[in-house]
């Protein structure tokens, strides 16, 4: 069965660096997403991309994060400048337009820990 | 804005019925879905409801969703040891694709 991948599983940092988490979504699917979950916390949605293009975005989604589709296959989340609070598991999903199941597919996600 | 709720924590015992709770707010849903969350692991759909459904059956899963009071339920018959992990309701309504997650349900299943 096809699925999500992401890398690294375990991102380690330093506060104030740029951190880029990588995902591969279902190759057929047409629309990319970013999740984070705060550990202990609900699992919040950052952005969606459609078309190489920003869709939609969360009030987290700020200057510092950036998500680019750089090739066919990879999708990646980029954070410029990483805070402590940006500690979290961040969940890459995809979509594809007339797939039979109407959800998104959800990677194993990337725990980022910024000291 | 929308808002999901569920109950952070039940417990069973083995052969058991498992019934997690759900309500939500955002009376536009289009979609309500169950992921499941195992330690170390990623979300793993498990099942979805359309809204217009009352029910949805899948093997051992029943999902009844109530849209008046907007409550979803799951609903695992002859719980096992393996379903043990944290259950996740959410929601998509028909102007956005974007999933709203509740806060999670941890089922510890004891034998």
């Amino acid at each position: 069965e096809p699925e999500v991948t992401q890398t690294p599983s375990h991102q380690v940092t330093q506060m104030g660096q740029e951190v880029i988490l990588r995902c591969v979504p279902i190759s057929n699917h047409l629309y990319f997403y970013w999740y984070r979950q705060i550990l202990g916390q609900k699992v919040e949605f950052l952005v969606s991309f459609y078309n190489n293009e920003i869709s939609e975005k969360s009030e987290i989604f700020d200057d510092q994060f950036s998500v680019e589709r750089p090739d066919g296959s990879n999708f990646t989340l980029k954070i410029r400048s990483t805070k402590l609070e940006d500690s979290a598991m961040y969940f890459c999903a995809s979509w594809g337009q007339g797939s039979s199941t109407d959800t998104q597919y959800f990677g194993p996600g990337t725990r980022l820990t910024v000291l | 804005g929308e808002d999901v709720e569920q109950s952070l924590f039940l417990s069973v015992r083995e052969g058991d019925s498992s019934v997690i709770n759900c309500t939500y707010t955002d009376s536009s849903s289009t979609y309500l879905y169950w992921y499941k969350q195992e330690p170390g692991a990623g979300l793993q759909l498990l099942t979805y409801i359309f809204s217009n459904m009352d029910m949805k059956q899948d093997q051992r899963l029943t999902v009844l969703l109530n849209k008046k009071d907007k409550h979803l339920s799951l609903r695992i018959a002859d719980t096992q040891t393996g379903d043990s992990a944290i259950y996740f309701c959410a929601e998509s309504s028909y102007n956005t694709d974007k999933l709203i997650f509740g806060t999670g349900t941890r089922l510890q299943v004891f034998p």
